[in-house]
């Protein structure tokens, strides 16, 4: 039972545009989500989080958007540079701030073109 | 801060032999975990320790075991390798809420 789902398996936009990345969940109980960014050979990077108290969350050209009503999360970034070319990984965990196991989406791999 | 380290980074065993990834953290996190990933798949957690002395399975312990007998180590334990234990292993450790990654330990098993 694949509870965190993120149903594009890769994605590809031009330098200077927005990346959506989408990512669909299916345990009403998650309240706390997180995105990693994963270069390869290197471990996942933590990225952008956000509570289920709130619906968006920005840090710089980085934006997560939850929507609890359709059990979906997205990221947003704007613009979206080369560099920004990574796999990304949505998480969700069952209560904040205590070390709660996390559970993994698939992954979207992330391709800007300059 | 060295963060979390991981060793070794690459390592190949024959089916049946036995090895123990290495992880160690110097944030004095309490939580660290184990995860695998295969391709085109997302993280799989094996085991998780809220804390020195304690840990517990998670979604894929089987051919697994685990010892935290410090919060800076965590080390995960493969008894009997087999081909199905191919795959890139990452340890994390957390204050609480974000997971800081390792740079994983890549093993095959032929």
């Amino acid at each position: 039972d694949q509870q965190v789902k993120q149903n594009s398996p890769s994605l590809s936009v031009q330098e200077g545009r927005i990346s959506i990345l989408n990512c669909d969940y299916t345990n009403s109980m998650f309240d706390y989500f997180l995105w990693y960014k994963k270069y390869p050979a290197e471990g996942p990077t933590f990225l952008i989080s956000i509570s289920s108290i709130k619906d968006k969350n920005e840090d710089g050209r980085f934006t997560v958007f939850l929507n609890k009503s359709a059990k979906h999360l997205s990221l947003h970034i704007v613009p979206s540079q080369p560099g920004d070319s990574a796999v990304y990984f949505c998480a969700a965990s069952l209560g904040v701030g205590s070390g709660s196991r996390l559970t993994f989406g698939e992954g979207t791999q992330l391709t800007v073109n300059p | 801060n060295a963060g979390v380290t991981q060793t070794p980074k690459f390592r190949i065993l024959k089916i049946g032999q036995s090895m123990t990834l290495q992880c160690t953290q110097d944030m004095n996190h309490n939580y660290m975990y184990w995860y695998r990933q295969d391709p085109g798949m997302g993280l799989k957690l094996i085991y998780y320790s809220v804390g020195a002395g304690i840990t517990d399975k998670g979604e894929v312990p089987n051919g697994y075991n685990v010892s935290r007998s410090t919060t800076e180590d965590f080390p995960l334990r493969l008894e009997l390798a087999a081909p199905s234990q191919t795959s890139v292993y990452f340890c994390a450790s957390s204050p609480g809420n974000e997971q800081f990654f390792g740079p994983g330990t890549r093993l095959t098993v032929l």
